[in-house]
């Protein structure tokens, strides 16, 4: 059973520090992993996905690795923003699904001016 | 491109009432999702439509919990009655669901809140 969890629950930065969030899966039979941001009380906004044979995507100021082997996944952000303060959520799908996704608990990121 | 839509934003019911939520997914999105989203977790899969069919509902409390989707497009998710612990986001989301890899695009989200 794929279980994914993200650490730190919380994190809190001053304004234009770099920052980096982990995400971490115990079956590395995945297909693909997704990154999203949600602010309060919205929905999800799908940040970047990466595709299992890929090993890192960027937008911007986001980067998103994926070391499968180690069943690990970051996102980088750069130069953080009072704006990107918001949870961010990694979900990726279980081995034998395709097209559910299994999330993890989240990191809440307050980035203080 | 128009996004998944939810409506209502947020109801608030009394226990043992009933409730529902609607859904329309991107245009030619064949796969549709309802997730269940408690206060400080992630959310949590309850049913998976491909087109018109059910491919995944395993987590659906299918005594009270209920969902349809009609021609293969719009979805409805209704619970009756309902309960304090059902309080919580509903999130509706679309993907193309050819193949593997594919991304997923989520709606704003209906919050209940059962008193």
């Amino acid at each position: 059973k794929q279980e994914v969890t993200q650490i730190p629950a919380a994190l809190s930065v001053p304004e234009g520090e770099n920052l980096v969030l982990n995400c971490s899966f115990t079956d590395s039979a995945i297909y693909n992993l997704q990154w999203f941001r949600q602010d309060p009380g919205k929905g999800l906004t799908s940040l970047l996905l990466i595709q299992s044979s890929q090993r890192e995507q960027t937008s911007g100021r986001l980067n998103a690795s994926l070391d499968k082997s180690s069943g690990r996944s970051t996102l980088y952000i750069a130069a953080s923003q009072p704006g990107d303060s918001a949870t961010y959520l990694c979900a990726l799908p279980p081995p034998c699904a395709t097209n559910k996704l299994i999330f993890g608990t989240g990191t809440l990121l307050a980035v203080q001016p | 491109e128009a996004g998944v839509a939810q409506s209502p934003r947020y109801k608030i019911i009394e226990k043992r009432q009933s409730v529902a939520f609607w859904c329309n997914p991107i245009s030619g999105h064949a796969t549709l999702y309802w997730y269940q989203q408690i206060l400080g977790q992630g959310p949590k899969l309850l049913i998976q439509f491909q087109n018109n069919g059910v491919v995944d509902d395993s987590q659906l409390p299918k005594d009270r919990f209920s969902a349809e989707r009609l021609k293969g497009v719009d979805s409805t998710l209704k619970i009756q009655p309902a309960k304090l612990e059902d309080s919580a986001v509903y999130l509706c989301a679309s993907s193309l669901g050819k193949g593997m890899n594919t991304e997923a695009f989520f709606g704003q989200g209906t919050r209940l809140t059962v008193v």
